[in-house]
């Protein structure tokens, strides 16, 4: 049974590219969400999203960062016109039902240059 | 908002030298408080949720209790594997998401 499936690992961006993060949840898990972790800081929530829905985004910048959870396939975070100030790493977690029994990723480290 | 602040930010040991990790909370009704266990370029791994004021749990050498304002991790006899970064979070009441401290680097020579 994989765990929290993110690619790629690493990513690199020159400043005004896009990056596009991507998730695979566990198996039987319906609930994602996003956490940035930037350097020396703890890891602050983006966005929650289920099977098609974006549940709660308050934590996402509202310009610039989207998220998706489509039907079929991974889970999404995309951020258009990267600054050097998205440089950190993201990660997903999953659950099967609501908040209990996060599961992490090992995460994304976007670095913008 | 919610505040999670962790102490010390790094604690050096000696293997067999046990110590405590703090977490000291805010949070308006809490659900849960959560310890994780974070390695160099890795996700944080789950270790303890605490739900109640007097609520110990144990795994192997770590050991997590909770107070109405702070929460303790209690390393025993550490050995060098034992070396990561420590996470706490919190969770309130009807919420999903996790409000995280800095975390404590604790590095443990042998």
């Amino acid at each position: 049974n994989a765990g929290v499936m993110q690619n790629p690992r690493h990513l690199v961006r020159r400043r005004g590219q896009e990056a596009r993060l991507r998730c695979s949840p566990m198996k039987g898990h319906s609930h994602v969400y996003w956490y940035r972790q930037l350097p020396e800081e703890g890891l602050k929530f983006m966005v929650y999203l289920q099977k098609e829905n974006i549940i709660d985004e308050s934590g996402m910048p509202k310009e610039r960062f989207s998220a998706e959870f489509p039907k079929e396939g991974p889970s999404i975070l995309r951020i258009q016109q990267v600054v050097r100030g998205d440089s950190a790493a993201y990660f997903c977690a999953s659950s099967p039902v609501g908040p209990d029994g996060y599961t992490f990723g090992s995460g994304t480290r976007l670095t913008v240059v | 908002e919610d505040q999670v602040t962790q102490s010390p930010e790094a604690l050096r040991l000696q293997e067999g030298e046990s110590s405590s990790l703090n977490c000291s909370y805010t949070v308006s009704g809490l659900r849960g408080l959560f310890w994780y266990r974070q390695d160099p370029g890795k996700g944080p791994e789950f270790l303890f949720t605490l739900y109640s004021a007097g609520e110990e749990k144990e795994k192997e050498r770590l050991k997590a209790t909770l107070t109405k304002k702070e929460s303790f991790l209690h390393i025993t006899a550490p050995k060098p594997e034992d070396s990561a970064t420590y996470l706490c979070a919190v969770q309130r009441s009807n919420d999903y998401k996790l409000s995280f401290g800095a975390g404590t680097t604790v590095t443990v020579r042998a």
